[in-house]
């Protein structure tokens, strides 16, 4: 069972670009969690999904940041107009659901805005 | 008020040694769980063990323990006969609120290990 997968692992992008981070949890997962850490610090929960919706989003920055998780194909944290302080490593999470308490969490994508 | 405490921002253990990871915790839900993760160099993080707040004994998982003492809200993680591999940051999280589904983790700063030859 293949466990979660993130791409690409690095980005690097300019400012004022857009980043796509894509994540596909384990087989069989269909609750999907985004954090962000920034260097030198621990995680920082983002959004929380599940198929087709978003539960939380209360760590999502207001503007730039958005996520999707389709019914088909891999979550998706979509920041627009990237900034310097962007620049993180962004991890993602999958659960099973009700009654698991384990979230495993993927490689991380490590974002640069330069 | 922070949720989760690492005082310790980094340590050093002599191989073979045991050491302890501080981590204290604050919240007000009954039902909680601590997690302890591990993360190298290569940046993964790696789960090495967990503690459910209606646990009777602490969590043990080979040379990983945790000693969970309820009413001082602290979750402390012990290595015993550390090595070499063990240098690493190590982080602990949080997450309340057990019986509902979906809950996020909340983690601490971590703490740099760092284990000597």
């Amino acid at each position: 069972n293949a466990g979660v997968m993130q791409n690409p692992r690095h980005l690097v992008r300019r400012r004022g670009q857009e980043a796509r981070l894509r994540c596909s949890p384990m087989k069989g997962h269909s609750h999907v969690y985004w954090y962000r850490q920034l260097p030198e610090e621990g995680l920082k929960f983002m959004v929380y999904l599940q198929k087709e919706n978003i539960i939380d989003e209360s760590g999502m920055p207001k503007e730039r940041f958005s996520a999707e998780f389709p019914k088909e194909g891999p979550s998706i944290l979509r920041i627009q107009q990237v900034v310097r302080g962007d620049s993180a490593a962004y991890f993602c999470a999958s659960s099973p659901g009700t009654g698991i308490i384990e979230q495993y969490f993927g490689p991380g994508t490590r974002l640069t805005v330069t | 008020a922070q949720k989760i405490t690492q005082t310790q921002p980094g340590m050093f253990v002599q191989e073979k040694e045991a050491v302890t990871l501080d981590c204290t915790y604050d919240t007000s839900d009954p039902s909680y769980g601590l997690f302890w993760y591990k993360q190298p160099s290569s940046g993964e993080m790696i789960f090495l063990i967990y503690q459910g707040s209606y646990d009777q004994q602490n969590a043990t998982e080979g040379r990983y323990s945790l000693n969970f003492q309820k009413a001082r809200k602290s979750a402390n993680l012990v290595i015993s006969a550390s090595q070499l591999g063990d240098s690493a940051m190590y982080f602990c999280a949080m997450r309340e609120g057990l019986n509902n589904a979906g809950n996020m983790l909340t983690f601490g700063g971590g703490t740099r290990l760092m284990v000597k030859p």
